[in-house]
């Protein structure tokens, strides 16, 4: 079964402390997303990426490909940063139609 | 621009008792996609749809109906609720492309007593 590691499941960070929360995946991919859920319950998209890096704002998203791993970083963190961060990957292989599976999240708390 | 629009916010049903979760999206996407979100697990794939008139089943629809007559709504059936499909449900689209950002809803949080 293809899966979606992430780790770690819970965090809690003071404020300004630098973040990482990492994702696994199992086999060949297309790409990954990381995704930002509030408290509220919204869900919105971070980054979409194949490879390498990249960056919005104090937040940078990495992908090796070879090791299967992505990073999702947080420089700076702060309160309202607290909220639930999932992976997700839209796995290569046809009949997919490019659907998602999705990471079970993690649950970041930055304290002030 | 509102993007994906789900109704309700909240429903609670009885058992056996059927009802429809409406989305609708205005961005002219020809993917959308209907998941459920149960505690201590990921988002799982229900129902989608790759465009008008076309729907496939998901990791988990059992119990859920979906039709596509339109690009912009795609409303998720629940035919006799159980209990099990207690639940927060998210719809979402994305442009057809296969590696494009998805949009997604404000959820639907739903008890099924």
């Amino acid at each position: 079964k293809n899966e979606v590691e992430q780790s770690p499941q819970n965090l809690t960070a003071q404020e300004g402390e630098f973040i990482t929360i990492n994702c696994s995946y199992s086999v060949g991919i297309s790409a990954l997303h990381w995704l930002q859920q509030h408290p509220g319950g919204g869900i919105v998209s971070l980054f979409m990426l194949s490879s390498g890096k990249k960056k919005h704002g104090r937040l940078i998203a990495t992908i090796n490909i070879q090791e299967k791993h992505s990073s999702l970083h947080i420089t700076a963190s702060h309160p309202r940063d607290s909220a639930v961060y999932i992976c997700a990957v839209r796995y290569n292989y046809g009949g997919s139609q490019g659907n998602l599976i999705f990471g079970k999240g993690t649950k970041l708390s930055v304290k002030p | 621009n509102a993007g994906v629009t789900q109704t309700p916010k909240f429903q609670v049903l009885k058992t056996g008792q059927s009802m429809t979760l409406q989305c609708a999206q205005d961005m002219n996407h020809e993917y959308m996609s209907w998941y459920r979100q149960d505690p201590g697990m990921g988002l799982r794939l229900i129902h989608y749809s790759v465009g008008a008139g076309i729907t496939d089943q998901g990791e988990v629809p059992n119990g859920y109906n979906v039709s596509r007559s339109t690009t912009e709504d795609f409303p998720l059936r629940l035919l006799s609720a159980a209990p099990s499909q207690t639940s927060v449900y998210f719809c979402a689209s994305r442009r057809g492309r296969v590696n494009q950002p998805q949009h997604f809803g404000d959820g639907t949080r739903l008890s099924i007593l």
